[in-house]
């Protein structure tokens, strides 16, 4: 199992340019998860899919960012237009069904925007 | 609304001294209460995680943590700590009537001196 894997590991852009990150979950797990995490604000979840749907993307920080599961093997997080603020490490999680089972965590993709 | 209060945003200590990193929890219903642990440019890794039965869980490596009810807490603890152990934990918290969605804590960064 190569667990979860998250593309690209660094990512440096400038002020305004789109932005994707790309993630594929382990095999059989039907929830993933985005995570953003920042020095000032730690570890906050973005958004949820649950079977590919999107369930609560309460955590979206704003309409520049969007979030898309088309099959169950590829999620990505899309960032348009992307400002310094965005600068954070992304992770990509999945589990099988509830929390209780424990989230695998993806490496992470390391975004600054200039 | 739930959340989780690590209030050590670092703990030095020497090899092989014992080692209690704190955590505390706040929530209106039952959880489930998780340590995870995130070594240097990677993602989180699940330690141990508590879901019902005995309060006290141990972890693979010999961390162990003890869930208290009444003091709303999940202590991590470590009878003697290696170099190999330095890293940044988190405790985590899931409600069991909501149970996809981790909280996580802010963080505690182990260090540990020869």
């Amino acid at each position: 199992d190569a667990g979860v894997i998250q593309s690209p590991r660094h990512e440096v852009t400038e002020m305004g340019q789109e932005v994707t990150l790309r993630c594929k979950p382990i095999s059989g797990h039907n929830s993933l998860f985005w995570y953003r995490q920042t020095m000032m604000r730690g570890l906050e979840l973005l958004i949820y899919f649950n079977n590919n749907v999107p369930i609560d993307d309460s955590g979206m920080p704003e309409d520049r960012f969007s979030a898309k599961m088309p099959n169950a093997s590829f999620s990505t997080l899309k960032i348009q237009p992307s400002e310094p603020r965005d600068s954070a490490v992304y992770f990509c999680a999945s589990s099988r069904g509830q929390a209780w089972g424990g989230y695998t965590f993806g490496s992470g993709t390391r975004l600054t925007v200039v | 609304a739930q959340s989780v209060t690590q209030l050590d945003s670092q703990v030095p200590v020497f090899e092989e001294a014992p080692v209690e990193l704190r955590c505390n929890y706040s929530s209106s219903v039952s959880v489930y209460l998780f340590w995870y642990v995130q070594y240097p440019n990677q993602g989180l890794q699940l330690l141990l995680k508590y879901l019902s039965g005995s309060t006290l869980v141990e972890s693979i490596n010999g961390f162990e943590a003890e869930f208290n009810k009444s003091q709303t807490s999940f202590h991590l603890r470590k009878p003697s700590v290696h170099i190999s152990d330095t890293a940044e934990y988190f405790c985590a918290v899931s409600e069991m009537d909501s149970s996809y969605k981790l909280i996580f804590g802010s963080g505690t960064r182990l260090l540990v001196r020869p």
